[in-house]
């Protein structure tokens, strides 16, 4: 079968760093993609990765390793609006998004 | 403002009612979906428009019936639903189907008693 896995629950200080991973077993690959969904609101686009490295966005940047099945994202300086669930998907070999539980990431000040 | 609309946002019915829920995309996207979202659970995929056309159904029960009249809105018609439908229900758009990058909706909390 075709799994996601992340961790249900982060927590980090205001100001640090954070990397939350994602790994993966799918049928084929054709990206992965991260989103961010604050508390009642929308899953919102994060970013995208194709290709092995690393996609850097302002403070978030996301890192591939097809051959490890694994990736992660990395939130800099973290600020309090960071507070959100981060969801990891990958598109299978059908262009179905197979997605994770998500990661509740905490951020205390 | 994602450019997905998506109402009503809350929704408390009967095992016995019969409800819809309206998705309007602003964006001319081809592709549309509805997603189940669950307390610590991936998201579940639904179903799947494409050009106003049906191209998923993920073994989706029958108490649920999507409807697409048009490329820009997209129905969710309830009926005898179970408590454990109970959930989120998001409505997302993309410009194709083959893209992973999706505009979601801010969803419709169903409560079913």
């Amino acid at each position: 079968g075709q799994n996601i896995d992340q961790p249900t629950e982060m927590t980090a200080t205001e100001g640090a760093i954070v990397q939350i991973n994602c790994t993966y077993q799918t049928s084929g690959f054709n990206g992965l993609f991260w989103y961010q969904q604050h508390a009642g609101e929308a899953p919102t686009f994060l970013s995208y990765n194709v290709l092995d490295g690393l996609e850097e966005k302002g403070r978030f940047s996301s890192f591939l390793s097809r051959s490890k099945g694994y990736s992660y994202l990395l939130l800099k300086e973290l600020q309090m609006k960071d507070s959100a669930s981060y969801l990891c998907a990958v598109m299978d070999s059908n262009y179905q998004l197979i997605w994770g539980a998500g990661t509740k990431l905490i951020i205390k000040p | 403002e994602t450019g997905v609309t998506q109402t009503p946002r809350h929704l408390v019915m009967g095992m016995t009612n019969k409800k819809s829920l309206k998705c309007e995309q602003h964006l001319g996207h081809n592709a549309m979906y509805w997603y189940k979202q669950s307390a610590k659970k991936p998201l579940e995929l639904m179903f799947v428009y494409n050009f106003k056309e049906q191209t998923e159904n993920n073994s989706v029960p029958s108490r649920f019936s999507p409807e697409c009249p048009n490329s820009s809105h997209l129905f969710l018609h309830l009926h005898t639903l179970q408590p454990e439908d109970s959930a989120l229900y998001l409505c997302a758009s993309s410009p194709g189907e083959d893209t992973g990058e999706l505009f979601f909706g801010e969803g419709s909390r169903l409560t079913v008693l």
